[in-house]
């Protein structure tokens, strides 16, 4: 069965930091770009960070750049998030979502999705 | 970035019902929108890309339509494992932004 499935989350202090992972089953992770997907309380589904096939190329949205460090392990199988510096506004379920092209590379989509791990921050 | 606005936020409808969920982006995105179906605990599930192409598996009692800057998502005969939220993305540019989600409960 193709899954993924995120850890790593738990309570931490505002200032503090985490590392998320995520382990891929039934595929391989270095085939596709990987990305971190998070939901906020009450709130949307929010993209925010993302790596290249390769691992040569990460992305990230503006609010958390500085403070979080996407990578990979092809060995392991496994994606990860680092998370220095957390915010009250990073608390949220995060999600890690593989990047497919649909239609020979027309539509990107975000086709394989774990279940989350949640992060909360606060005093 | 792209803001992309879903209406109504949520909805409620019966067994059998034929339901319809806007989005409406900031600017155009030809047709790079895709739709998402999430339910409490589990992984949130692709359903259509390309505004109107099936994610394999999808029953065909969903679809979707538009282009440029006005979506549609429509489930006809509406069953008791569609009440979920569903939420769009556009991925015309990055970042690939999401709608707020409509959730959709039983009436």
């Amino acid at each position: 069965e193709v899954q993924l499935v995120e850890s790593g989350g738990g309570l931490v202090q505002p200032g503090g930091s985490l590392r998320l992972s995520c382990a891929a089953s039934g595929f391989t992770l270095r085939s596709y770009e990987m990305n971190w997907v998070r939901q906020a309380p009450g709130k949307g589904l929010e993209w925010v960070s993302g790596i290249s096939s390769s691992g040569s190329s990460t992305y990230y949205a503006d609010s958390v750049k500085g403070r979080f460090i996407i990578s990979r392990d092809s060995a392991k199988n496994s994606l990860y998030l680092q998370m220095n510096s957390l915010r009250a506004e990073d608390t949220a379920l995060y999600h890690c979502a593989s990047l497919n092209y649909f239609d020979g590379s027309g539509y990107p989509a975000f086709d394989i999705w774990g279940q989350g791990t949640l992060v909360t921050v606060s005093s | 970035d792209i803001q992309m606005t879903q209406s109504p936020s949520s909805l409620s409808a019966s067994v059998g019902d034929r339901v319809t969920i806007t989005c409406r982006a900031s600017q155009s995105i030809n047709n790079y929108l895709n739709w998402y179906q999430q339910k409490p605990g589990k992984a949130p599930k692709l359903l259509i890309y390309s505004a109107s192409s099936f994610q394999s598996g999808v029953p065909s009692r969903f679809s979707g339509s538009g282009s440029g800057t006005d979506f549609t998502l429509t489930i006809s005969g509406l069953q008791p494992e569609d009440f979920a939220t569903y939420s769009c993305q556009q991925s015309y540019i990055t970042p690939h932004t999401f709608g707020q989600g409509t959730k959709l409960d039983i009436k």
